[in-house]
């Protein structure tokens, strides 16, 4: 049974730099693309982007100028980094695992998602 | 990118059939037949329900259908039980952005 796991700290000063790492379980990281999205309290899901595991990525238009996501296949893990946060990334984040339809790996939709972990961006 | 249309919230009696609505627009639900739909317990992570308009992954209830007409995607639960009182989320690809965009979210009530 695949699994993902968040982790990072759950507080992270304004204009400082948000980083976290899923960690996947029970499975390769190959073959797929992975993903993280995020929820602010009492606020519905975006999408920030996603890697697939030879490297590429696709980062949400209205953060790419702040967003890296990147993939570490010898460790079954990939991160996220979001530069210059303010209050509003405060969010819950979840890591998520695109799915294979036929015989395609697609970045969604997310069979497999993290538990999430809340961020919260304060001084 | 604007979010997919969903109603606040639905709701219906136990046993009874409910629907609800996604729409978009003829850039992303209504020009392309890649409309998931995710189900979310409070403070538990989205779980996929529906995907492709209507296909369902294995391990999901038959009693989760989905469909699509024009711009609008609609997920149909039917014999509503108390597990599904949850929030719902529509998605679709779409031509304005790299990233699916999702929907404003359903919250369904079993009266």
């Amino acid at each position: 049974q695949v699994q993902l796991q968040e982790s990072g700290p759950g507080l992270v000063r304004p204009s400082e730099t948000l980083s976290l790492t899923c960690t996947v379980s029970g499975g390769s990281i190959s073959t797929y693309h992975w993903s993280w999205i995020r929820q602010p309290p009492g606020k519905g899901l975006e999408w920030i982007g996603y890697i697939y595991y030879s490297g590429s990525t696709n980062y949400s238009p209205s953060l790419k100028s702040r967003v890296t996501i990147s993939v570490d296949t010898s460790k079954n893990q990939f991160s996220l980094k979001l530069s210059s946060v303010t209050a509003a990334d405060t969010a819950v984040y979840y890591c998520a695992r695109g799915t294979i339809v036929g015989a395609t790996s697609r970045p969604s939709p997310f069979d497999y998602w993290g538990q999430g972990t809340l961020v919260t961006v304060s001084s | 990118q604007s979010a997919l249309t969903q109603p606040a919230s639905v709701s219906g009696s136990p046993g009874q059939s409910i629907t609800i609505s996604c729409t978009g627009t003829s850039s992303d639900v209504g020009a392309y037949n890649y409309v998931s739909w995710y189900q979310q317990h409070p403070d538990k992570a989205p779980k996929l329900m529906i995907y492709d308009v209507s296909d369902r992954p294995s391990g999901v209830s038959n009693r989760f259908s989905g469909s699509k007409s024009g711009n609008t995607a609609s997920l149909t639960i039917s014999g509503l039980q108390a597990e599904d009182e949850a929030d719902y989320y529509c998605s679709s690809y779409t031509s304005s952005s790299p990233l699916d965009v999702f929907g404003t979210g359903t919250k369904v009530t079993v009266l």
